[in-house]
């Protein structure tokens, strides 16, 4: 069984251009989290999704970015009119259910660079 | 808001020597708090977690403490190997809502060296 797997693992736009990250769970798992890591710094929650459904996107910029997780198919985190300031690795990961007890696996991120 | 505080010098230690990392939070005491393990190019990966009423927890060569008066956790790593150079972030719910979402510390760079 193959782990979180996350589609492309580099991507380089040029401003102004959208970037799709796609982001499949494991098997089984209902629960998606996307996180971004910049240069130097931490990882930072964005969004938590379900099957059809956005829990939490609190740490999601409100400008250019969205996320779904639909029925059928990987959830995918959206970013329009890339800028500079959008280069970032960006990680997705999923768990059986949520809370304490769960543990999060993560995928091997995107890297997006934006020229 | 929760912040946590990793020390963000790399820890250089000989192989076969004891690791000690230090994960300090601000604000509130979580319900748990967890380490991950990160090599360059690579998605975290857990390692463990422990419980706000957990002491202690270990696994293998690891051990975790956690320490609410302090605001505190340390994570070890025994008989250290080169193997075991990498990133280790800590990991805390990012409120208190229980869903999963959580917030990571910078990470501190462990360096094992022969």
């Amino acid at each position: 069984n193959a782990g979180v797997m996350q589609n492309p693992r580099h991507l380089v736009r040029r401003r102004g251009q959208e970037a799709r990250l796609r982001c499949s769970p494991m098997k089984g798992h209902s629960h998606v989290y996307w996180y971004r890591q910049l240069p130097e710094e931490g990882l930072k929650f964005m969004v938590y999704l379900q099957k059809e459904n956005i829990i939490d996107e609190s740490g999601m910029p409100k400008e250019r970015f969205s996320a779904e997780f639909p029925k059928e198919g990987p959830s995918i985190l959206r970013i329009q009119q890339v800028v500079r300031g959008d280069s970032a690795a960006y990680f997705c990961a999923s768990s059986q259910t949520s809370g304490s007890k769960e543990t999060q696996y993560f995928g091997p991120g995107t890297r997006l660079l934006v020229l | 808001s929760q912040k946590i505080e990793q020390n963000s010098e790399a820890l250089n230690i000989q192989e076969g020597k004891t690791a000690t990392l230090t994960c300090n939070y601000t604000n509130y005491s979580p319900a748990y708090l967890q380490w991950y393990r990160q090599d360059p190019g690579r998605g975290p990966v857990f390692l463990l977690l422990i419980r706000e009423n957990e002491k202690e927890k270990r696994k293998e060569r690891l051990k975790v403490t956690f320490d609410t008066t302090l605001k505190q956790s340390l994570f070890h790593i025994t008989a250290s190997q080169p193997a075991d150079s990498a990133t280790y972030l800590c990991a805390l719910p990012r409120d208190s809502s229980n869903t999963g979402k959580l917030i990571f510390g910078q990470g501190t760079t462990l360096q094992v060296k022969p």
